[in-house]
């Protein structure tokens, strides 16, 4: 079975401060990492996937597959990045379509 | 593009009675997935269809839950005979393709009193 692991429900962090939100995950095969944010009041929508290895809003995600962790940072917080944050992950074959997320963090970027 | 359309955002139903939630793709996507989110838990899969086909049900609960996606008109996710357990949020998301990337809309927030 697929899993996502969030480890973090709430990250307080100040303006300016490095942040780092923890997604492990649980899968037999190779999967498909995605982060997705959901601002206040707006949809959830996705961030960055880590087959894309691009950096989006200044985050990035590496895929450790040893670790079997797929942690999202930035170096300096932004008022703007306060929002909740999900990781999930698609599996490879049949079914790969599933997305599984994580129960999710929200950031919170004090000024 | 307006992005994929839900309505109605809130729903509010007492015990018993029955619950449509609606979704519009994106224009051009015919794949169309469904996810419930429990209070404090993340999104869970629980259909996945195409136009007129249901390609995969399997995380949707086998009793009082449906999904339909009809030739012309929007995904139809129909609950009846709510239960407070019910009480949810509902996403629907949208893709142009089977692997492609996944377009969330608003959601529907139940509440089954």
């Amino acid at each position: 079975a697929q899993r996502v692991t969030q480890p973090e429900k709430l990250l307080s962090v100040f303006k300016g401060a490095p942040v780092e939100l923890k997604c492990n995950y649980s899968y037999s095969g190779s999967p498909e990492l995605f982060w997705y944010v959901q601002y206040s009041r707006q949809r959830l929508q996705l961030l960055l996937r880590h087959i894309s290895r691009e950096s989006i809003k200044g985050f990035t995600a590496d895929l450790n597959k040893g670790e079997t962790s797929f942690h999202l940072k930035k170096p300096f917080a932004q008022e703007e990045d306060s929002a909740m944050y999900y990781c999930a992950l698609s599996g490879s074959g049949a079914g790969s379509y599933q997305l599984t997320f994580g129960k999710g963090t929200k950031l919170s970027v004090i000024p | 593009n307006a992005g994929v359309m839900q309505n109605p955002r809130h729903l509010v139903r007492r015990r018993g009675q029955e619950a449509r939630l609606r979704c519009s793709p994106m224009k051009g996507h015919s794949h169309v997935y469904w996810y419930r989110q429990l209070p404090e838990e993340g999104l869970k899969f629980m259909v996945y269809l195409q136009k007129e086909n249901i390609i995969d049900e399997s995380g949707m609960p086998k009793e009082r839950f449906s999904a339909e996606f009809p030739k012309e008109g929007p995904s139809i996710l129909r609950i009846q005979q709510v239960v407070r357990g019910d009480s949810a949020a509902y996403f629907c998301a949208s893709s142009l393709g089977l692997m492609e990337t996944q377009y969330f809309g608003p959601g529907t927030r139940l509440l089954v009193l």
